[in-house]
């Protein structure tokens, strides 16, 4: 079964810094998803990649899937207390199935 | 808001209650999808319902029982849980059509059993 591996399992960053979330697979992914939660909430989606070397931006966010398709990363720039929360990848791997990371808590300090 | 609403918000029962969770979603999807995600565990897919009809029970034990009466509207029915079934439970929504779309999620119902 695929599985999803998330670091870091918890980040604190002062307001203002950059920094990167990452999200690596065990087989080939055939789309890559990223949500943010707000504790004890739903997830809302940010952005889905599914070609190798694929990147999107959103605001300051930004997200990249490798050309193996086996890993990705989230970037945000310029960090504000508004980033803060729980940021989850998922992945389809060939059965289609959606399989979820265990999360990156995201604390960002005024 | 993300077009999918769940009620109760928070429900505190005991282990020989017998309790329902509701989604509804307004996105004019046909999928529908029952999640757990306990602490320290990543998303737990539960139930998947395309048009209607479940197309999987990921080996759920039987005191969870989802219905789901059309396309806009997921239930899921709660009989003798045990404490070990806290958790929050997501209702997700997606398009069947296209197999990489994007599943768009409730804010949750969080379970105390007792």
């Amino acid at each position: 079964s695929q599985e999803l591996e998330q670091s870091p399992q918890s980040l604190i960053v002062q307001e203002g810094k950059n920094l990167t979330i990452n999200c690596t697979s065990s087989k080939t992914l055939y789309g890559l998803y990223w949500y943010k939660q707000k504790y004890g909430e739903g997830l809302i989606f940010l952005m889905m990649l599914q070609k190798g070397g694929e990147e999107k931006s959103h605001e300051k966010i930004t997200a990249k899937l490798d050309e193996k398709k086996q890993q990705s990363s989230l970037h945000i720039t310029a960090s504000q207390p508004s980033h803060a929360g729980i940021y989850l990848c998922g992945g389809r791997g060939s059965n289609y199935k959606l399989t979820f990371g265990k999360g990156t808590l995201l604390t960002v300090n005024p | 808001e993300t077009g999918v609403t769940q009620t109760p918000r928070h429900l505190v029962m005991g282990m020989t209650n017998k309790k329902s969770l509701k989604c509804e979603q307004h996105l004019g999807h046909n999928a529908m999808y029952w999640y757990k995600q306990s602490a320290k565990k990543p998303l737990e897919l539960m139930f998947v319902y395309n048009f209607k009809e479940q197309t999987e029970n990921n080996s759920v034990p039987s005191r969870f029982s989802p219905e789901c009466p059309n396309s806009s509207h997921l239930f899921l029915h709660l009989h003798t849980l045990q404490p070990e079934d806290s958790a929050l439970y997501l209702c997700a929504s997606s398009q069947v059509r296209g197999v990489y779309n994007e599943q768009f999620f409730g804010p949750g119902t969080r379970l105390t059993v007792l």
